[in-house]
């Protein structure tokens, strides 16, 4: 397997402008994690799925954010409009209720300017 | 205080010294992972651990689940060696929540 597959690994866009992240988790993994890292705050939660379903979206910066999972092998994390202070790096990560493995994408830096 | 607490923040070595770094939690968990982020790069999954002692290398975990701390210890560390390492607890698959990770530096 590739691992978790993100792309793309670094987006530069202008505030205002819609931004999609996306993520290809490893097959047979049933949960799927998007997660957020900035200098301030460190690593934090957005959102989490399991079985493509929604689980916890407490993390969600604001109406701004939305994500999706439309089929096991794919998902999107979407902000319209970009504001500068969204600039991290966004990472991707899936794992398996049934066998060890917690394993995460190469992230995309995302700057908004 | 944080769910997920660190020690130390930032640790420099000389190569060749025996390395550990402390992680202490105060939530109730199922699994304990050892992560590992090299400047600019990827997060990489060292270990993740419920009980006991782990292995790989020259990377040692080990997890006290009475006392709720956990410890990852580095043999003859290398400069290779220097990058951050965060402790992340999680209930099973579900999600993690972070410490705020030790930055490791490992001069020649």
């Amino acid at each position: 397997d590739a691992g978790v597959i993100q792309s793309p690994r670094h987006e530069v866009t202008e505030m205002g402008q819609e931004v999609t992240l996306r993520c290809k988790p490893i097959s047979g993994h049933d949960y799927l994690f998007w997660y957020r890292q900035t200098m301030m705050r460190g690593l934090e939660l957005l959102i989490y799925f399991n079985n493509n379903v929604p689980i916890d979206d407490s993390g969600m910066p604001e109406d701004r954010f939305s994500a999706k999972m439309p089929n096991a092998s794919f998902s999107t994390l979407k902000i319209q409009p970009s504001e500068p202070r969204d600039s991290a790096v966004y990472f991707c990560a899936s794992s398996s209720a049934t066998a060890y493995g917690y394993t995460f994408g190469s992230g995309t830096r995302l700057t908004v300017v | 205080k944080n769910e997920v607490e660190q020690s130390p923040q930032n640790l420099t070595a000389q190569e060749g010294e025996f390395i550990t770094i402390n992680c202490s939690y105060s939530v109730g968990i199922s699994a304990l992972h050892w992560l590992q982020q090299h400047p600019g790069g990827g997060i990489v999954s060292l270990f993740m651990l419920s009980s006991g002692k782990k292995k790989h290398g020259r990377l040692i975990a080990t997890i006290n689940i009475q006392e709720k701390h956990s410890s990852l210890h580095i043999t003859a560390s290398h400069p290779r060696d220097s990058a951050v390492y965060i402790c992340a607890v999680g209930q099973g698959a579900q999600k993690l929540v972070f410490g705020q990770g030790t930055r490791l530096t490992i001069n020649p």
